[in-house]
């Protein structure tokens, strides 16, 4: 049974760059089916997709994301992670990491999700 | 790359069915066989329902089913439960190995 855990701040400063790390276990995160994603929900809304990542590196982001946004692998740990840089209030949000079957988004695993807040 | 359009919210009462729509463009949900469901309940993890428009993973009821008419997907529901009773949200991959959601519908079971 695949596995998957947020780490990292719960609070971060304006301008400053969240950071967090998705811990994979019970599968290896090399299985080249498979790419894996980040997905955050606004505190009350929907969710959106942030962007995903093959084992390989290949990363594909949200547009609206895509300049504040990096998604890395590290494939020794069997985790991946997420950067968000020049954060602001309105990127408080739950954050979710999620497994993506290669080739058609849909998110099979999904992990706890960790809720992280943007204030001073 | 726009949300994708969901009605705010559905109700029903135990044993009826019900519908929710998910309306995109010619440029996702039209274009490709790729919409998925996913349930949440309050504080929860969303949970997979549907992918590939009627698919259902192991495990879930298939009370639950999908479909597809040009733009438009839909998420059925039949025999309504009090645990039916959640968030809702459709997903289609949009071209360029992107995806996008919808802004999600509460489903109310009275």
């Amino acid at each position: 049974q695949v596995q998957l855990q947020e780490s990292g701040p719960g609070l971060v400063k304006p301008s400053q760059t969240l950071s967090l790390t998705c811990t994979v276990s019970g599968g290896s995160i090399s299985s080249g089916a498979y790419y894996w994603s980040w997905i955050r929900q606004h505190p009350g809304k929907g969710l959106e997709w942030i962007g995903y990542i093959y084992y390989s590196g290949t990363t594909y982001y949200n547009p609206s994301l895509k300049s504040r946004v990096t998604i890395s692998v590290d494939t020794s740990k069997n985790q991946f992670s997420l950067k968000l840089s020049s954060v602001t209030a309105a990127d408080t949000a739950v954050y979710y990491c999620a497994r993506v079957l290669g080739g058609d988004p849909y998110f099979d695993y999904w992990g706890q999700g960790t809720l992280v807040t943007v204030s001073s | 790359q726009s949300a994708l359009t969901q009605p705010a919210s559905v109700s029903g009462s135990p044993g009826q069915s019900i519908t929710i729509s998910c309306t995109g463009t010619s440029s996702d949900v039209g274009s490709y066989n790729l919409v998925s469901w996913y349930q949440q309940h309050p504080g929860k993890v969303p949970k997979l329902m549907i992918y590939e428009v009627s698919k259902r993973p192991s495990g879930v009821s298939n009370r639950f089913s999908g479909s597809k008419s040009g733009n438009t997907a839909s998420l059925t529901i039949s025999g309504l439960q009090a645990e039916d009773e959640a968030d809702y949200y459709c997903c289609s991959y949009a071209g360029s190995s992107y995806a996008v959601f919808g802004g999600g519908t509460q489903l109310t079971v009275f």
